[in-house]
């Protein structure tokens, strides 16, 4: 199975909602991301889990919240945000590598929309 | 720091013309580089990599080869099809402030008309 799979493929949510998005993969990967995507951007990098803890935090809002239950699922718990967090949420999955050869495996995305 | 700098699009060609997309990098260390298609509508796919210099990266008719004199890693493909009609990032992963996570180009759109 070399595939990240992402729940919902579509949100909408106010902004005084409570929701989270969940990525799965089943590729024995112990590392795990979570990217931002605007419309016509590159994505941007907001959370690294190596190993089911989290390594890396990009200055992300607190609204933010992720999450690594275990090895194989990673969540992004969001709360009271606001409407420029609209976007594409990519969730990826890699092999920890200390040699940084390490390709990232992507999931089809969530586009969220916050009203 | 780590960058990447590729061509500005929209990138228009007819069905079968060559394709080039052109991708330069600065890096502190020595890094893999990475193509990644974006189809409409989907999450980010590896097109081709290569690890170290010289290497070329192939897949579904796709070629880049590692530059390490020129810091480059350019896209070709000798007749492109409609369905290749996406958005095309550069990438590479080396050790920076952010461990080993990818920093992207801005990503080249290529329209492909029949």
């Amino acid at each position: 199975d070399t595939e990240v799979t992402q729940t919902p493929k579509h949100l909408v949510m106010g902004m005084t909602n409570k929701k989270s998005l969940k990525c799965e993969q089943h590729m024995g990967h112990r590392a795990m991301y979570w990217y931002k995507q605007k419309a016509k951007k590159p994505p941007e990098l907001m959370f690294v889990y190596s190993y089911e803890k989290l390594s890396i935090n990009e200055s992300v809002p607190s609204r933010f919240s992720p999450e690594c239950p275990n090895s194989s699922l990673l969540n992004l718990h969001l709360h009271a945000l606001q409407p420029e967090d609209s976007a594409l949420y990519l969730c990826a999955s890699s092999q920890v590598s200390t040699s940084g050869k390490n390709e990232q495996f992507f999931g089809p995305g969530t586009r969220l929309t916050v009203l | 720091g780590n960058s990447v700098t590729q061509m500005e699009g929209p990138v228009t060609l007819s069905e079968e013309a060559f394709l080039t997309i052109n991708c330069t990098y600065t890096a502190t260390g020595y890094p893999s580089l990475f193509w990644y298609v974006q189809y409409p509508g989907e999450g980010l796919q590896l097109l081709l990599k290569a690890t170290k210099a010289d290497d070329k990266g192939s897949n579904k008719g796709f070629e880049a080869t590692y530059r390490k004199e020129t810091t480059s890693f350019h896209l070709e493909k000798g007749s492109v099809q409609v369905s290749d009609s996406a958005v095309y990032f550069c990438a590479l992963s080396d050790l920076g402030n952010s461990g080993y996570a990818l920093n992207f180009g801005k990503g080249t759109s290529l329209l492909v008309t029949p």
